[in-house]
């Protein structure tokens, strides 16, 4: 299994433009997940998905955040506009259910300047 | 209490030390329980998982006290590759939804010769 799989791993933008980040989870996995890391606040979880449904958004910082799961196999995290404040690194993890951990995907890293 | 909260460290222990992490959380519904290991720039992979008193793993020796809601990690014969920042997780730390985790702030663990 390739494991979860996220792109790009880095990504480095201007203030105001639109960024999207692409996320593929584990084939049978029916929960994923978004999470945000920055040094201050550690790992937030965004917002979360099962079987492609958004379960929870609470995380979600703002309205400039969407995320979308057309399908069991993709999901995305689009930033619209994006601000330096946003710059961390994005992870993406999906798993069979709460009593299994999460895999996580590598990341991507976001700059915004 | 904090729904997740973890020994603050930083731990600096030489090669050969046993060394322990606490970590409590504040749900005592909670059922199964978790330890990931993040290195430098690299994303939070499963270490352990705790569903019942304990789990050992080699050198690693997860436990469970569920009266006092607190999980601690010990790790015996250190290793310098065991440097790293270990997470503890909880699933619904918040009472909130199915499948999802909540991360500790984590605890950096530094091995040296």
């Amino acid at each position: 299994d390739a494991g979860v799989i996220q792109s790009p791993r880095h990504e480095v933008t201007e203030m105001g433009q639109e960024v999207t980040l692409r996320c593929k989870p584990i084939s049978g996995h029916d929960y994923l997940f978004w999470y945000r890391q920055t040094m201050m606040r550690g790992l937030e979880l965004l917002i979360y998905f099962n079987n492609n449904v958004p379960i929870d958004d609470s995380g979600m910082p703002e309205d400039r955040f969407s995320a979308k799961m057309p399908n069991a196999s993709f999901s995305t995290l689009k930033i619209q506009p994006s601000e330096p404040r946003d710059s961390a690194v994005y992870f993406c993890a999906s798993t069979q259910g709460r009593y299994h951990g999460y895999t996580f995907g590598s990341g991507t890293r976001l700059t915004v300047v | 209490r904090k729904e997740v909260e973890q020994d603050p460290g930083p731990f600096n222990v030489p090669e050969g030390a046993t060394v322990a992490f606490n970590c409590t959380y504040s749900n005592s519904a909670s059922q199964s329980f978790f330890w990931y290991r993040q290195d430098c720039r690299k994303e939070p992979k499963l270490l352990m998982s705790v569903y019942s008193s304990g789990n050992e793993d080699g050198r690693f020796t997860a436990q469970l006290n569920r009266a006092s809601q607190y999980i601690s990690l010990l790790i015996r014969d250190s290793k310098l590759s065991d440097s790293a920042t270990y997470l503890c997780v909880v699933p619904n730390a918040g009472g909130t939804s199915y499948g999802k985790l909540t991360f500790g702030q984590g605890t950096i663990l530094t091995v040296h010769p």
